[in-house]
């Protein structure tokens, strides 16, 4: 079946820091990809998504590209900031009637 | 505008009590999702409504679990004979229309906890 695995927290980073989550998954068609945050305290946002294969996604210095012979949604951002913390979640949507999501991210950033 | 809202925020139940939570879409949003959130794990889909089609309930876990939506906008799911293992929060999302890649609008949340 569909699903989305996505690299296991916690990570804490110093800012100004180059930040990679890591993002793989499987599906049976051709899926979107998406990324969302969750910042403490609210809920659950978009953050970048792609939509076909070497797409790129980008959003607030983030940037995830659609790798589709890696099966990869990568998840950078070149110098992360304190209010970049949050949890990340990584997920797919095939048709759009299920979305897969990753068991999310945390991430803390440090002054 | 206004987004997703969820109520109750918060509900602290007994083992074995009924218990509803309700989800109002974003205005005009024809698509609506429901997802639990354990501790520890990802999102969980329970079921997904598109416009006045059958509800797509694969995810519910169990017959306990029950949904519905009416007149295509506020929903309310209920869990009936609650389980301490039922204890999550309980998220609502909403789209505009059913698509792979439209963006979901989430609520804050309904976090229950079964005692």
């Amino acid at each position: 079946g569909d699903s989305v695995t996505q690299m296991e927290g916690p990570v804490t980073l110093s800012e100004e820091a180059f930040l990679t989550i890591n993002c793989t998954y499987t599906a049976t068609g051709y899926p979107s990809l998406f990324w969302y945050v969750q910042y403490p305290g609210e809920g659950l946002q978009l953050l970048l998504k792609a939509t076909k294969a070497d797409d790129k996604g980008s959003n607030k210095g983030f940037e995830a590209t659609y790798r589709k012979e890696t099966t990869s949604f990568h998840l950078e951002k070149g110098s992360v900031q304190v209010s970049d913390s949050a949890v990340y979640f990584c997920a797919l949507s095939v048709f759009g009637n299920q979305f897969y999501f990753g068991t999310g991210t945390s991430l803390t950033v440090i002054p | 505008g206004a987004g997703v809202s969820q109520s109750p925020s918060n509900k602290v139940t007994e083992k074995g009590k009924d218990v509803e939570l309700r989800c109002d879409p974003i205005s005009g949003h024809t698509a609506l999702y429901w997802y639990r959130q354990s501790l520890g794990q990802g999102l969980e889909f329970l079921i997904y409504f598109q416009g006045n089609s059958a509800p797509d309930k694969s995810g519910l876990p169990s017959d306990r679990f029950s949904a519905e939506r009416t007149g295509g906008s506020v929903s309310t799911l209920t869990i009936q004979r609650t389980q301490q293992e039922d204890s999550a929060v309980y998220l609502c999302a909403s789209s505009l229309v059913q698509s792979s890649y439209n963006e979901q609008f989430f609520g804050p949340g309904t976090r229950l906890t079964v005692l």
